[in-house]
């Protein structure tokens, strides 16, 4: 999973304030994938991006997220006017298969989010 | 409700032993049962994958199984070593592609010396 690169690894803003999380797939990766993993719990699928179109966003809150994965560059997780619920810890997983075929779905190393 | 359910929650060894994980699975459609290791603040890194037809699957010291007709699931660690401390997590597919993808709370493992 060391090509997943994820960025920052550790975030700390205070409510109210914007989180932008970065994730640059593996090469040749043109599918990515964020989850958020809660204190205690198991990791829950957001929204899964191709480049510059966003697939599947049904596990994505309907507010203060969003997500782009522009032509260029790495994809982008942002959360506006973040409260103390949103800390959490934030992976970016990439394949460069639209269908998961074996082990071809990589995670980064996770960005941990922590709101004061 | 798609759920997956993982015990023991936590399990502390002696490093030289075997130990035996289980998941239990409520997910469906069925596709794929995954078994990833999650080292403390890292992210998780794939163990195995078994599809329905699949009984067994060994990778290494780690062998998991599959019981689709029980929907349950086990990963047996033999002779653990130290750096099998980390949390093992069971994830279910229900159809292709990673968004579809249930994850379980995850056993945390700590092999002691």
């Amino acid at each position: 999973n060391a090509g997943v690169m994820q960025n920052p690894r550790h975030l700390v803003r205070r409510r109210g304030q914007e989180a932008r999380l970065r994730c640059s797939p593996m090469k040749g990766h043109s599918h990515v994938y964020w989850y958020r993993q809660l204190p205690e719990e198991g990791l829950k699928f957001m929204v899964y991006l191709q480049k510059e179109n966003i697939i599947d966003e049904s596990g994505m809150p309907k507010e203060r997220f969003s997500a782009e994965f522009p032509k260029e560059g790495p994809s982008i997780l942002r959360i506006q006017q973040v409260v103390r619920g949103d800390s959490a810890a934030y992976f970016c997983a990439s394949s460069p298969f639209a269908g998961d075929a074996g082990n071809t779905i990589y995670f980064g190393e996770g960005s941990w989010l922590t709101v004061v | 409700k798609n759920q997956v359910e993982q015990s023991p929650q936590s399990l502390i060894i002696l490093e030289g032993k075997n130990c035996t994980l289980q998941c239990n699975y409520t997910v469906s459609p069925f596709s794929n049962l995954r078994w990833y290791k999650q080292d403390t603040g890292r992210g998780p890194v794939s163990l195995t994958i078994m599809t329905f037809s699949e009984n067994t699957k060994s990778n290494g010291r780690y062998t998991a199984t599959l019981d689709a007709d029980t929907k349950q699931s086990s990963l047996h660690i033999t002779a653990s070593q130290l750096s099998d401390s980390a949390s093992y997590i069971c994830v279910v597919s229900t159809q292709t592609g990673a968004n579809n993808l249930f994850f379980g709370t995850g056993t945390r493992l700590t092999v002691i010396p």
